[in-house]
């Protein structure tokens, strides 16, 4: 039930772009981003509810497809601060409430 | 800015005893929840609890486990008997609205437990 996250690391260069994918075989509720750095908590960075959704705040955005089974988090113009692992979270339809699972995790390192 | 906070921030145990994991929820928040990190891999849910009871709870959550919310402040994770594999960051979060809901969840910053 846990979703699929793709790719598994990503090594950037200051200011280069980035596209983390997370998918579910089943439609989802929503889809919870999280960045954690190492050996520090998870932070929230957004949640996505709708399908067609796209959200943003500054140079991270992500978007939730009509199908509700795939959304990508999209960080431009990459800072060394974006540097931690990425986690999608998801509530699955239809029944699970308050179960949000993870993917395993997108490494992401950005490299002055 | 409000927290959620946890104790003890490392906790070492031999094998079989019990461990009491400790949180205190931010004050207005209505759902909690325990996750684990076993070192270098994945966040994992564990249990989700609103209302005074279990929401809903994973694979892993066990009858080893059990979870409480005694004073109206605490949430706690008890974990029985614990094995060597129960090594892992334990993650309290808590959150106004549900998964479902456009709130986000705040994650404590975690207890260490070592079993030995």
């Amino acid at each position: 039930q846990q979703p699929v996250q793709s790719p598994q690391a990503v090594i950037l260069r200051e200011g280069e772009d980035a596209v983390i994918n997370c998918s579910s075989s089943k439609a989802l509720y929503s889809v919870h981003w999280y960045r954690q750095k190492h050996g520090e908590a998870p932070v929230f960075l957004m949640i996505l509810l709708k399908g067609g959704e796209q959200k943003g705040h500054e140079k991270i955005s992500a978007s939730f497809n009509e199908k509700k089974q795939q959304s990508s988090l999209y960080l431009t113009a990459s800072q060394l601060s974006y540097s931690g692992t990425y986690f999608c979270g998801t509530d699955l339809i239809p029944n699970n409430n308050n179960d949000m699972r993870f993917g395993a995790g997108t490494r992401l390192t950005v490299k002055p | 800015e409000p927290e959620v906070t946890q104790t003890p921030s490392h906790q070492v145990t031999q094998m079989g005893q019990e461990v009491i994991l400790r949180c205190v929820p931010i004050s207005n928040h209505l759902y909690f929840y325990w996750y684990r990190q076993i070192l270098g891999q994945k966040v994992e849910f564990l249990v989700s609890f609103y209302n005074n009871e279990i929401s809903e709870k994973s694979e892993i959550f066990d009858d080893q486990f059990s979870v409480e919310r005694p004073d109206g402040s605490n949430f706690t994770l008890k974990i029985r008997s614990t094995k060597l594999e129960d090594s892992a960051m334990y993650f309290c979060a808590s959150s106004e609205g549900g998964t479902r809901m456009n709130t986000e969840a705040f994650f404590g910053q975690g207890t260490r437990l070592t079993v030995v």
